[in-house]
């Protein structure tokens, strides 16, 4: 499968900043996802970044809060903007499997994620 | 809204016991189903999947999962887990296949194994 390299791996940010995240893939991916784990919660997609073409935002998430760039097939990054406690999570980037491999298409590949503590 | 939930959040289990974790989800229409798990410091990583024939998957470790589409479930089991199965396990969902990769995910269920 891919390798998903992320960073920051884990960063202490104070209310009213924003951050941007890093997610880099070792190969060439057409989709990348941003997952968000709220404490005690499950992941949730964020949006859907395709090279080439805006991000494709789920429900309860808007561009202007999470802005995204897409600029290659091997990378990507988010912006967590204007940051409250409530965006403290663990943010993480996936890419699917490409066909052939083992696990199959239409599975992901998680980074290690970037925790993200607002003060 | 499409949902996943996981019956057990917390499991304490000695080594050699059985395990089953619950795994319901509300979607009537096909979908492809996933049990991850996040070993200790490690990265989330595949278990098993389900995406149609056999409903009796078998995955890594020894683990296996029954597609149940009757009952919306797809549990999974370890007839006897070992220390090393200490994780958390979480099952998710695809059920947009013009989006393969978003997945719901169910809230967790943390494995503590006593040796």
């Amino acid at each position: 499968s891919a390798v998903i390299s992320q960073k920051p791996s884990r960063d202490i940010c104070q209310r009213g900043t924003s951050l941007t995240i890093q997610c880099q893939v070792d190969s060439q991916v057409t989709m990348m996802f941003w997952y968000r784990q709220q404490p005690g919660q499950s992941l949730t997609l964020i949006a859907t970044a395709n090279q080439g073409s805006e991000a494709t935002y789920e429900s309860g998430f808007v561009i202007d809060k999470f802005p995204i760039s897409r600029p290659n097939l091997t990378f990507s990054t988010l912006t967590v903007s204007n940051m409250s406690p409530e965006d403290s999570s663990i943010y993480l980037c996936s890419v699917e499997d490409p066909p052939g491999l083992r696990s199959g298409a239409n599975v992901l590949t998680f980074g290690a994620g970037s925790r993200l503590t607002v003060l | 809204a499409q949902s996943v939930s996981q019956h057990n959040h917390h499991v304490i289990l000695s080594e050699a016991a059985s395990l089953e974790l619950g795994c319901n989800y509300s979607y009537g229409g096909t979908v492809n189903l996933f049990w991850y798990v996040q070993y200790p410091g490690q990265h989330l990583q595949l278990l098993l999947k389900y995406f149609s024939g056999d409903p009796l998957v078998k995955g890594i470790k020894g683990f296996e999962a029954e597609f149940i589409k009757s009952k919306f479930s797809f549990n999974l089991r370890k007839p006897s887990v070992q220390w090393s199965d200490t994780a958390e396990y979480f099952c998710a969902v695809n059920a947009d296949s013009s989006n393969t990769g978003k997945l719901i995910f169910g809230q967790g269920t943390t494995l503590q194994v006593k040796p």
